[in-house]
């Protein structure tokens, strides 16, 4: 079975700074999705991200981008240009692409609360 | 908006009663997925219905089942409630292997 690990339970970060969330996997899969979820307040899950493991080029999304480490099998995310709004709970989430079962549930982190200093 | 919608958004119900969530899902997406939010387990998959039948189950507790119907909402129902089924549940849909949209979830409190 798939896990998913994040290690920094809360984490901080000045207005118009630059963070960076960390994420590691354990797969004995070779192709897969990987997902950053934020989940503000209003407890919306919202799509950040997606890097598919057979691309080698890591996923950029304005001012969200990834460091996909495939051999380590790590998946931080990096915000830059930090706002208030960005102030949320992010959750890495792991999918299989294997057609097999013809389910793709998705495998959640623990989460990192991150906050927006201004 | 996500597009995928979720009744009751909250709901305050007594321990051992019986207590049925709803789920709407994107247009044209045949799958729903339920998955669980609470404090100490986290987000956790529960099951999985694509196009009425049932394709995979999680760690969904025998008290609970859900549906899914000709068109095409969910619905998951939880029984003889427990504390411990406080939680946020969550339905996602998608289509085939496509990207899940969640719905805002159900908040359950259970007393």
């Amino acid at each position: 079975a798939q896990t998913v690990t994040q290690s920094q339970p809360e984490m901080s970060v000045q207005e118009a700074e630059t963070v960076t969330l960390s994420c590691t996997y354990d797969t004995s899969e070779s192709d897969y999705y990987l997902f950053w979820y934020k989940q503000p307040p209003s407890r919306q899950m919202i799509l950040v991200i997606r890097q598919e493991a057979y691309k080698q080029q890591n996923a950029t999304e304005n001012r969200f981008s990834v460091n996909f480490q495939k051999a380590a099998k790590s998946f931080s995310l990096k915000i830059s240009d930090s706002q208030l709004g960005d102030a949320a709970m992010y959750f890495c989430a792991y999918r299989s692409s294997m057609a097999g079962a013809g389910s793709y549930q998705l495998t959640f982190g623990k989460g990192t609360k991150l906050s927006v200093i201004p | 908006d996500s597009g995928v919608t979720q009744t009751p958004k909250h709901l305050i119900t007594a321990t051992g009663q019986r207590v049925t969530l709803r789920c709407s899902p994107r247009s044209g997406d045949l799958s729903v997925y339920w998955y669980q939010q609470s404090l100490d387990q986290g987000l956790q998959f529960l099951i999985h219905y694509y196009n009425g039948e049932e394709r995979a189950k999680g760690n969904i507790l025998e008290r609970f089942s859900a549906q899914q119907f000709p068109d095409l909402h969910s619905e998951l129902n939880l029984s003889s409630l427990e504390l411990g089924d406080s939680a946020l549940y969550f339905c996602a849909s998608s289509s085939d292997i496509g990207e899940a949209f969640f719905g805002q979830g159900t908040r359950l409190t259970v007393v």
